[in-house]
């Protein structure tokens, strides 16, 4: 089993650009979440998703949209990225809610 | 407002120096509290979840236990390969997400 894989691993944006993240797990989870990593914040919850069909926001969801069409995978956009949206992102999956995360690899992404 | 805070931020030891790590919460009513690792460049990883006070759970070198108001990540005899980013997450018991401590970083020299 690969468990939670990400892509890309790396991308740098301008201001303004748009681009997905897609997350893939094959552990047949029902629960995903993307969370962003910054120094000195921890992790924060952007989007979570409970099921196929289903999103809702986190605690930092402004300027990110989520769409999970097949259980086994969670697509993260960014519309128009700002340089604020630099940072390392993750996404994690569940078989329950409050069962521990297993994570991905992370895409680090700059803004320019 | 749940909160968790994470201490000391660093903390380096030397091989076979034991210490503890400490993570401070509060939560309206803790459904579960959860230690990671995450190695640099690499997602968290999973080491242990305490659900009620006096609860303890040991892995290898590691062994956690849980108070009402706190949780201790206690390194016995370190080695260098325990050198990682230790994170630790609350959840409360109104299906509340994961809430995230700000992490300490644990360097271990031979």
């Amino acid at each position: 089993n690969a468990g939670v894989t990400q892509t890309p691993k790396f991308r740098v944006l301008k201001t303004g650009q748009s681009m997905t993240l897609l997350c893939a797990q094959d552990m047949n989870h029902e629960y995903m979440y993307w969370y962003r990593q910054d120094p000195g914040m921890g992790l924060r919850l952007i989007h979570y998703s409970v099921g196929e069909g289903t999103t809702a926001k986190g605690e930092v969801p402004d300027g990110y949209n989520v769409s999970r069409l097949k259980k086994q995978n969670f697509l993260l956009g960014l519309e128009s990225a700002a340089p604020s949206q630099t940072s390392v992102y993750f996404c994690a999956s569940s078989p329950y809610w409050g069962n521990e995360q297993f994570f991905g690899p992370g895409t680090r992404l700059t803004v320019l | 407002e749940d909160q968790v805070t994470q201490s000391p931020e660093a903390l380096r030891l030397q091989e076979g120096e034991s210490s503890s790590l400490n993570c401070s919460y509060t939560v309206s009513g803790l459904r579960g509290l959860f230690w990671y690792r995450q190695d640099p460049g690499k997602g968290p990883e999973f080491l242990f979840t305490l659900y009620s006070a006096g609860e303890e759970k040991e892995k290898e070198r590691l062994k956690a236990t849980l108070t009402k108001k706190e949780s201790f990540l206690h390194i016995t005899a370190p080695k260098p390969e325990d050198s990682a980013t230790y994170l630790c997450a609350v959840q409360d018991n109104q299906g509340g997400k994961l809430i995230f401590g700000q992490g300490t970083e644990l360097s271990v020299k031979p």
